[in-house]
């Protein structure tokens, strides 16, 4: 079993639909929980972090994690095409000043006109 | 702007040749990683380096090698021990101190395709 399993996708949808986004994970270890985004041929860019279980918002965007199922997610209000891109959920461990960065196999999502 | 470069961006290689893949950063990062990016497969974690002559074995170092003289610099060199080669590669880094625990950045990436 993988330390996190992530829907590959693709995702599509409509202009203006909101988007949900979904890992879960199996070590109850990790401690901080990370979203990058990845547009096509580039590198994955930070988008959304956080450390307990909750919500957090940033504009459109608000990542959700819940400790106790092990699943974290990230919703996007009123979908944009410049969201396009691979979602790329992340787990990280700090143990004897290393961070150990799991990644999530990425969700590609297509956000259509 | 400080950042990551990576270079080349796209190299095709003929079985049996060794491949230097270049990363420079201007950013002061301690850290420096490399990854590779598989279909289906996310980020998988090759060599990281935490300061200058040092470097770690990640979880998928087997036909890989890099080196770290300056801290500006972390080549990864793909051998011809490396069985499936091909794919999307890579560099990142982390800023020292209190920064975002796991926060990575990373450069544009490359391409390497075995002919």
């Amino acid at each position: 079993q993988k330390e996190v399993e992530q829907d590959p996708g693709p995702l599509s949808v409509p202009e203006g639909a909101i988007v949900s986004l979904n890992c879960t994970y199996s070590n109850s270890a990790f401690q901080y929980f990370m979203w990058y985004r990845q547009y096509s041929r580039k590198g994955p860019e930070l988008l959304m972090y956080t450390y307990s279980s909750g919500n957090k918002e940033d504009g459109r965007f608000t990542a959700q994690v819940d400790k106790s199922s092990k699943y974290i997610s990230l919703f996007i209000r009123d979908s944009q095409p410049s969201d396009s891109a691979t979602y790329l959920c992340a787990m990280i461990l700090v143990s004897g000043g290393y961070q150990k960065v799991t990644f999530g196999t990425g969700t590609k999502l297509q956000v259509i006109p | 702007d400080g950042g990551i470069t990576q270079s080349p961006k796209y190299l095709f290689r003929k079985e049996g040749q060794n491949v230097t893949l270049s990363c420079e950063q201007n950013l002061n990062h301690d850290a420096m990683y490399w990854y590779r990016q598989d279909p289906g497969q996310g980020l998988r974690l090759i060599y990281y380096s935490q300061i200058v002559n040092d470097f770690q074995k990640g979880d998928i170092a087997e036909g890989y090698s890099v080196s770290r003289e300056k801290k500006e610099s972390f080549p990864l060199t793909v051998t011809s021990a490396q069985k499936n080669p091909t794919a999307f590669y890579l560099c990142a880094s982390t800023p020292p101190g209190q920064g975002v625990p796991g926060e990575l950045f990373f450069g544009e990436g490359s391409r390497l395709t075995v002919l």
